[in-house]
């Protein structure tokens, strides 16, 4: 069973709709992450939170929101998408005690 | 700010061969942990190897392993015996041990397997 689910696994969407993914884990862990992947840029953090009550932005948080809805669940909003938007988006979670952090089998995100 | 290159986009090996990716990363801090990360097609994101700075000794998984020169802040990734498997996206990464556990990814090496 995976630890870190995402959903949908692939979205196509058009601009200016309103968009949310979604993440759950079983790991019991606090903290939770949205990374955006683009070609050739890496992994970027969009938001992250470290518990319930505890949520900050990350280096792109521009045109996106979030939701702690409970330990185990993450969510991420396109108020408005827009195309380039289209990206791979990984939810990971993290455990402080062994320094490293668990991904989610991401989800495929396209605005056309 | 840290920053991690990783400065060849795309590498191939014959199956079988050594291969060695290049990471250089950039911080103030004396205390953080490196990673390297494999997304294959799949496009999941799996842990390969991860080192702690305060250790000297370099740290080994299998046919894996990394040449951590911390003075040099060069963290490379050393394949032995590569195997078809081995093709995918390797990401270099870099964790503070003194703020918030955000990870910095380099943009990646492409590496290939050649049969």
């Amino acid at each position: 069973d995976a630890d870190v689910t995402q959903t949908p696994r692939n979205r196509i969407t058009k601009t200016g709709k309103r968009i949310m993914l979604e993440c759950s884990q079983t790991k019991g862990h606090d903290r939770m992450y949205w990374y955006r992947q683009d070609p050739g840029l890496g992994l970027q953090l969009i938001y992250y939170s470290f518990d319930v009550k505890d949520i900050n932005k990350g280096e792109i948080s521009d045109g996106y929101s979030v939701s702690r809805q409970a330990q185990a669940k993450f969510s991420l909003s396109l108020e408005s998408a827009i195309p380039n938007q289209t990206a791979l988006y990984f939810c990971a979670t993290s455990d402080p005690n062994r320094n490293e952090q668990f991904f989610g089998p991401g989800t495929r995100l396209t605005v056309l | 700010a840290q920053t991690v290159t990783q400065s060849q986009p795309e590498m191939s090996v014959q199956e079988a061969e050594t291969v060695t990716l290049s990471c250089t990363y950039d911080t103030s801090e004396s205390d953080y942990y490196l990673f390297w990360y494999k997304q294959p097609p799949s496009r999941q994101m799996i842990l390969v190897i991860r080192q702690e700075a305060y250790k000297q000794q370099n740290a080994t998984e299998n046919r894996f392993s990394v040449n951590f020169q911390k003075a040099a802040k060069s963290f490379s990734l050393k394949i032995s015996d590569s195997q078809l498997g081995d093709a995918a996206m390797y990401f270099c990464a870099y964790r503070s041990a003194n703020r918030d556990d955000k990870i910095i990814f380099g943009k990646g090496t492409r590496l290939h397997i050649l049969p």
